[in-house]
């Protein structure tokens, strides 16, 4: 049981390169989330989805747009990174009923030069 | 805006000591919260969660104190182990408003052998 995996782990983008970070979660959870941690500033949240075909901006949405065309998978693309993209990035995924018990991915490392 | 955070940021205690964790939160309105813990290069993983109806709930080796009345959540570790060295991260959550997570700024946790 794998759980929730994120792929990549690492990558480093130039500025204003294109990336798309996946999300697979084989628990057949309705919900999905991403977030991202700078130090200090705790797990923030980005996107989300309540649903296959469905999603919803979160607190810093800005600059990333995501896809959820499969249950399964949650997509965030980076369109044209920027340097305060520079960041960790965690995928999350919950049962859609209270209580929500998150389960997060390892998480992708991305720096923008 | 609505937030969680915490009152310290960094916790140093021996080992075999007890630890408290502190978080504070401001709406009033959450009914579900959330202890993660996150070991570095590693996603947070699900310690203990209490809902808005209860003040106390125990674990293995952990307990989650709720005063509603100060907005306050508390975990308490007991014999602290050089494994729970760690960043711990509060969560809150409100049913009516889904899945969605607001988490605190988090304390890391150093335990001294």
């Amino acid at each position: 049981n794998a759980g929730v995996t994120q792929t990549p782990k690492f990558r480093v983008l130039k500025t204003g390169q294109s990336m798309t970070l996946l999300c697979a979660q084989d628990m057949n959870h309705e919900y999905m989330y991403w977030y991202r941690q700078d130090p200090g500033m705790g797990l923030r949240l980005i996107h989300y989805s309540v649903g296959e075909g469905t999603t919803a901006k979160g607190e810093v949405p800005d600059g990333y747009n995501v896809s959820r065309l499969k249950k399964q998978n949650f997509l965030l693309g980076l369109e044209s990174a920027a340097p305060s993209q520079t960041s960790v990035y965690f995928c999350a995924s919950s049962s859609h009923q209270p209580p929500y018990g998150y389960t997060f991915g390892s998480g992708t490392r991305l720096t923008v030069v | 805006g609505e937030s969680v955070g915490l009152h310290l940021p960094t916790l140093s205690v021996q080992e075999g000591d007890n630890s408290i964790i502190n978080c504070a939160y401001s709406n009033s309105a959450s009914d579900y919260f959330i202890w993660y813990k996150q070991e570095s290069g590693k996603g947070p993983q699900f310690i203990i969660d209490i809902r808005s109806n209860m003040d106390k709930r125990q674990g293995q080796r952990v307990t989650v104190l709720l005063n509603k009345t100060v907005k306050h959540l508390s975990l308490q570790i007991a014999a602290t182990q050089p494994g729970d060295s760690a960043v711990y991260f509060c969560a809150e959550n409100s049913y009516n408003q889904g899945g969605k997570l607001i988490f605190g700024q988090g304390t890391e946790l150093s335990v001294k052998p």
